[in-house]
């Protein structure tokens, strides 16, 4: 059975950072990309960015409101994926989703974690 | 960015009666490899997104056969042919051909 389950949500301080994780099981990781999605309160979800697998170089792509300030890595053998928040504004208060990408791209999305919630604030 | 515009915000619908959600790109979803990728997913409330139709009609697994995706180009449709109080929550469409991939503003269906 597919599961990914993220955690290290939490209360922070706007300008500062947090990390987060999505521990994948039930598949073979490193043959996946793996996507992160956001969900502000009461709104619709947005993208935040994906890991392509290390078989098409790992590289990653982000949206234009993340991209400078967040970083998506994965570690393969121990079946992880991270998105790591640099320069949190009070606009980055969503739950963030992790979701399972394709084998060749992002937008799959066939399996999604539970989230977890970020809050920036002061 | 691709805008992605569903239509009704808002869907009152009988039960057992068929329902129908609009999604239309700004831009062509035909990607350069020939695919289409344009997912449907369904959001129940406080839970997760599940993605129900991928590459516009084919049904992801385990979603029931009374749900269905078409179209092409700029315009495509979900659609359940028998709404069932398990499909109440929130509609998403998504293209996934043009980066950065883009949601539409979601559906709300609810029971009459």
């Amino acid at each position: 059975e597919v599961q990914l389950v993220e955690s290290g949500g939490g209360l922070v301080q706007p300008g500062r950072s947090l990390t987060l994780s999505c521990i994948a099981s039930g598949f073979s990781f490193g043959d996946f990309a793996m996507s992160w999605v956001r969900q502000a309160p009461g709104k619709g979800l947005e993208w935040v960015g994906f890991i392509r697998r290390k078989g098409y170089g790992g590289t990653t792509e982000y949206d234009a409101s993340v991209k400078g300030r967040f970083t998506i890595s994965r570690d393969d053998s121990k079946s992880i994926a991270y998105l790591e928040m640099n320069s949190l504004k009070t606009e980055d208060t969503a739950v963030y989703y992790c979701a399972r990408g394709g084998m060749v791209r992002g937008d799959s999305l066939d399996y999604w974690g539970q989230g977890t919630l970020v809050t920036v604030s002061s | 960015d691709v805008v992605m515009t569903q239509s009704p915000l808002s869907l009152p619908v009988t039960l057992g009666q068929p329902a129908s959600i609009s999604c239309r790109s700004g831009q062509r979803l035909v990607h350069s490899d020939g695919h289409t990728y344009l997912n449907w997913f369904h959001q129940r409330p406080g839970q997760s997104p599940r993605r129900l139709i991928y590459e516009v009609s084919n049904r992801g697994s385990g979603v029931p056969d009374r749900f269905s995706g078409s179209g092409s180009g700029t315009d495509f449709t979900l659609k359940i042919s028998r709404v069932e109080a398990e499909d109440v929550g929130i509609y998403y469409c998504m293209q996934g051909t043009h980066w950065p991939y883009t949601f539409g503003q979601g559906t709300k269906l609810e029971i009459k």
